[in-house]
């Protein structure tokens, strides 16, 4: 079975600062997807970024990136220049037939 | 097209009803998801479908939740004899299968049952 594990539950960073989130995943599968959910307090799910297992080029959207590596089935989620607004549930998924999310790391970006 | 669209957004129930719940997806999108939210947990797939054939329903699933999505369009779920522990927000997303841009989400329906 697929699943996905996000081993950092709760994060703090200073506004302007980089972070990185971890994700690993584990799949018998070769052609998935990945991607990087943000959710606001009390509002809905909004995509951040996704990446498709057999490219392997990094997705980047704007100040957000990832590092994917495919054998060692980690996604990682840089966020560069980090604004109050960043401040959310970050989820981690893998999407085969349907999507796995992991538990989520609370970020919050300090000012 | 407003995007995927829930009702209602917010349900308290007796412990024991009934309650049925609406989802309203991207009207070209032939895959419909439902998810279950807990407090400060990632969402937990429950059961999908595409176009009104449901594909794969969850363990997590009982017999007292029931999906449908009768011509492909909408979709319903009913949580028959309702307990607290089914207390959650309930989730729906939609996609186009073969075009994997990430699912899009509704709103979500928060359910209290008291």
């Amino acid at each position: 079975a697929q699943t996905v594990t996000q081993s950092q539950p709760e994060m703090s960073v200073q506004e302007a600062e980089t972070v990185t989130l971890s994700c690993t995943y584990d799949t018998s599968e070769n052609n998935y997807y990945l991607f990087w959910y943000k959710q606001p307090p009390s509002r809905q799910m909004i995509l951040v970024i996704r990446q498709e297992a057999y490219k392997q080029q990094n997705a980047t959207e704007n100040r957000f990136s990832v590092n994917f590596q495919k054998a060692a089935k980690s996604f990682s989620l840089k966020i560069s220049d980090s604004q109050l607004g960043d401040t959310a549930m970050y989820f981690c998924a893998y999407s085969y037939d349907k999507i796995i999310f992991g538990k989520g790391t609370r970020l919050h970006i300090l000012p | 097209d407003t995007g995927v669209s829930q009702d209602p957004r917010h349900k308290i129930t007796k412990r024991g009803q009934n309650v049925t719940f609406r989802c309203d997806p991207i009207s070209e999108h032939n895959r419909l998801y439902w998810y279950r939210q807990t407090l400060g947990q990632g969402p937990e797939f429950l059961t999908y479908f595409q176009n009104e054939a449901q594909l794969e329903k969850s363990r997590l699933l009982s017999d007292r939740f029931s999906a449908e999505r009768p011509k492909g369009s909408f979709s319903t779920l009913e949580i028959q004899r309702t307990e607290q522990g089914d207390s959650a927000m309930y989730l729906c997303a939609s996609s186009l299968v073969g075009l994997d841009y990430g699912y899009t989400f509704g709103s979500g329906t928060r359910l209290t049952v008291v």
